[in-house]
C-alpha cells in the first residue's frame, strides 16, 4: 500500500495561513490524496481530494506537486477551531485497490491565540 | 440520513463481558468501514463490508470480534469476553462507491471502556 509521512506537529497564529506538508512518495497515478481531520472528541471529517490539479473549497486549498510525491493542505486563516490531527491518505481510483481509507499518525495542528 | 449514526456514545463494559456497538450508515452508501483507535491518532482497521457482504475483514481479531450489516438494520460489531486492552473508540464509516475519489463518513464513535 502507498503511505504517506507528515509532520508530528505543527503550530500557527490565529488567522495566519497555515501549510500542511505530506510526502507520499511511493503514490501510484490511480491513487487519490485525500486529507481528513479530527477535531478533539469526534469523528474523522472529510476535507478535501485531488488527484493531479490544485484544488479548492470553501475549507482549504490542497496544492499537489507536478510529481504528485509531495502535497501541501492550506489553511488560509487559521482559526482555534482548525485545531485538529490532519491526516493525509491516499485511496486508489481502480475498484480492487487499496481503497479502505488507511490512516498513519496525521499531524496535530495547534493554533495559538 | 445524511449522517453516520453510531451508538451507544459511551459503552463501559466490564472485563469477560460482551460489548455490541451499532452504525446506521448514510441511507444509499454501500460501504462501511469498522476502525478502532485505541492512542491517540492511532487507527487500526478492522472489517469492511459491502452491502450485507464482509469486503475486508484482515483487521478483525477473529477470536472475539464479530460484526455483520444485515439489511434494514444498523450494522454492529460485537466483541465476545471483552479484554482490558479493548478499551478504545470504535469509528465507522461509509462510502457511496470503492473509489478513489469519493470520500467516506465517519460517525461520532462510541468510546468503549473495560474495566
Amino acid at each position: 500500500d502507498a503511505k504517506t509521512t507528515q509532520p508530528n506537529s505543527m503550530e500557527s497564529n490565529e488567522e495566519e495561513p497555515v501549510h500542511l506538508p505530506c510526502n507520499h512518495s511511493t503514490i501510484s497515478g490511480t491513487d487519490y490524496i485525500h486529507w481528513y481531520r479530527q477535531l478533539p472528541s469526534q469523528g474523522p471529517e472529510y476535507v478535501i481530494h485531488g488527484l493531479t490539479s490544485n484544488v479548492n473549497n470553501r475549507m482549504a486549498s490542497l496544492a499537489i506537486a507536478e510529481d504528485r510525491k509531495s502535497s501541501t493542505l492550506i489553511l488560509h486563516r487559521a482559526t482555534l477551531r482548525d485545531a485538529a490531527v490532519y491526516y493525509c491518505i491516499l485511496r486508489d481510483e481502480v475498484t480492487g485497490g487499496s481503497y479502505i481509507p488507511t490512516f498513519g499518525r496525521g499531524t496535530s495542528l495547534i493554533v495559538h491565540p | 440520513g445524511e449522517e453516520v449514526a453510531q451508538t451507544p456514545k459511551h459503552l463501559v463494559r466490564g472485563e469477560g463481558q460482551k460489548a455490541k456497538l451499532y452504525c446506521a450508515p448514510i441511507k444509499g452508501h454501500s460501504y462501511v468501514f469498522w476502525y478502532q483507535q485505541v492512542l491517540k491518532n492511532e487507527f487500526k482497521f478492522l472489517i469492511s463490508f459491502q452491502n450485507e457482504n464482509v469486503f475486508d475483514e484482515t483487521g478483525m481479531p477473529k477470536e472475539r470480534f464479530s460484526a455483520k450489516c444485515l439489511p434494514n438494520s444498523p450494522c454492529s460489531l460485537e466483541i465476545q469476553a471483552t479484554k482490558l486492552e479493548d478499551s478504545a473508540v470504535y469509528f465507522c464509516a461509509s462510502s457511496g462507491l470503492r473509489r478513489g475519489n469519493t470520500e467516506a463518513f465517519f460517525g461520532q464513535g462510541t468510546r468503549l471502556t473495560v474495566v
